[in-house]
């Protein structure tokens, strides 16, 4: 059974390029939960997308954008690069219908570098 | 706003001794609790989770906490650590159960021979 899987595990971009990320859930997952993890400080919450449509969004700029796929994979973009920019990317998928055991699963995360 | 304080950034504790982690998080609705840990260049794997029944719940590895709502806290504890337990954990809180994680900023826990 794979868990989440996530590509590129690493990633170095110039200031003002646009990156892509992708994820696909752990199989049974309908959810799926991007997150950023700047070194040395805890995961903060991006945003979540369900049914294709994001869901909940936390405290980013309209720069991040993402899209979920019919099978459940994710894409999270980041136009315009920033240095500030430059973290662990994580993503996390559940199953909606788990809402009050919404337990978490994550993936190794793609190490993303802004030059 | 709701925030999740983890108590202590670093933890060093020698192998075989007990350890407990803090955790305390601000929240006037229900919540969701949950340990997670890190090891070096990895994602976040799940130790522990509190959705609701007893306050004492138990994890992978030996590990167990308790929610304790009078004091809003959710520590960490492990009665005797391994070298591999070496890691950085982050306590999350999930708030009303619609998946969005907050996270504290972490304690590295560092296990000395």
């Amino acid at each position: 059974d794979a868990g989440v899987t996530q590509s590129p595990t690493h990633l170095i971009k110039t200031r003002g390029q646009q990156v892509t990320l992708r994820c696909s859930p752990k199989s049974g997952h309908d959810t799926v939960s991007w997150y950023q993890q700047a070194l040395g400080q805890g995961p903060q919450f991006i945003f979540q997308y369900y049914e294709e449509e994001e869901r909940q969004r936390g405290n980013f700029p309209d720069r991040f954008s993402g899209h979920q796929f019919p099978n459940y994979s994710s894409e999270l973009n980041v136009n315009a690069l920033l240095l500030g920019d430059s973290a662990l990317y994580l993503c996390a998928s559940s199953r909606v219908f788990d809402v009050a055991k919404n337990i978490q699963y994550f993936g190794a995360g793609t190490r993303l570098s802004v030059l | 706003a709701q925030s999740v304080t983890q108590l202590d950034s670093q933890v060093p504790v020698f192998e075989e001794a007990p350890v407990e982690l803090r955790c305390n998080y601000s929240s006037s609705v229900s919540v969701y609790l949950f340990w997670y840990v890190q090891y070096p260049n990895q994602g976040l794997q799940l130790l522990l989770k509190y959705l609701s029944g007893s306050t004492l719940v138990k994890g992978i590895n030996g590990f167990e906490a308790e929610f304790n709502k009078s004091q809003t806290s959710f520590h960490l504890r492990k009665p005797s650590v391994h070298i591999s337990d070496t890691a950085e954990y982050f306590c999350a809180v999930d708030l009303g159960g619609g998946g969005k994680l907050i996270f504290g900023q972490g304690t590295e826990l560092s296990v000395k021979p």
